[in-house]
């Protein structure tokens, strides 16, 4: 079973500035790691797959990135309804998906 | 367009089965291109894919992690168009908002686009 370990818990920002989230996979997974992300009384949506890939209606303001087993979240320039917890996810062709822990972005 | 609703009782009682069904409109569970998911969120667990269920050439498949593959059962219904989650044996470790998920056909069907609202399931005497 692949394990993520994201980093850091939280992340205090304000508005307008840069997020960079961080996904460790504890071994190889390719490009096999997506992005969800959650608010509060809400199921997750997904953001990233395949490690860069925007997910349908996602802005270009999120981008994804791998090198290696790690993997990166960056969200330029914070809009309000940006705050949330930020989830990965191993999605392999051969199951068990695992997630990450998660990231929580919040205001400053 | 597509809607996934969970529905289920909110409370089970320690070692009883917990059952519940993901209403599915906007696509048939039989449909060959996708699949069929549950998971589930906790505060100590995170969340957690619980398995999967899919229609391939008149048959149904399903997939679990071994975390729970010796007490669940997940199955479809196309008569009904749900498909449904049984974990039996359940602790208070199983206490958990369950969701019911979508994977493809648009993407790699191991991702989860479309989720339902998600219930809450409280184990507890």
């Amino acid at each position: 079973e692949i394990l993520l370990t994201q980093s850091p818990g939280t992340l205090s920002l304000s508005p307008g500035e840069r997020a960079t989230l961080s996904c460790r996979a504890s071994e190889s997974v390719s490009t096999f790691v997506a992005w969800y992300q959650q608010k509060p009384g809400q199921a997750p949506r997904l953001v990233i797959y395949d490690a860069s890939r925007r997910a349908a209606g996602i802005p270009g303001r999120f981008s994804g990135f791998r090198s290696g087993t790690d993997f990166t979240l960056t969200i330029s320039g914070l809009e309000p309804e940006d705050f949330a917890v930020y989830f990965c996810q191993y999605h392999g062709s051969v199951p068990p998906w695992t997630f990450g822990q998660g990231t929580k972005v919040e205001v400053k | 367009q597509l809607q996934l609703q969970e529905s289920g009782p909110g409370l089970v009682k320690p070692s009883q089965t917990l059952s519940l069904t993901c209403a599915v409109s906007g696509d048939s569970v039989s449909s060959d291109n996708v699949v069929w998911n549950w998971i589930r969120q906790s505060p100590s667990r995170g969340l957690e894919w619980l398995g999967r269920t899919y229609y391939r050439s008149n048959k149904w498949y399903s997939d679990y992690p071994l975390s729970v593959k010796s007490r669940i059962t997940i199955t479809g219904d196309t008569a009904t168009n749900h498909f449904s989650l049984h974990l039996n044996s359940v602790t208070p470790e199983d206490t958990a908002v369950y969701y019911c998920s979508r994977g493809g056909p648009g993407t790699p069907v191991s991702l989860f686009e479309f989720w339902g609202q998600g219930i809450l399931v409280t184990v507890s005497s």
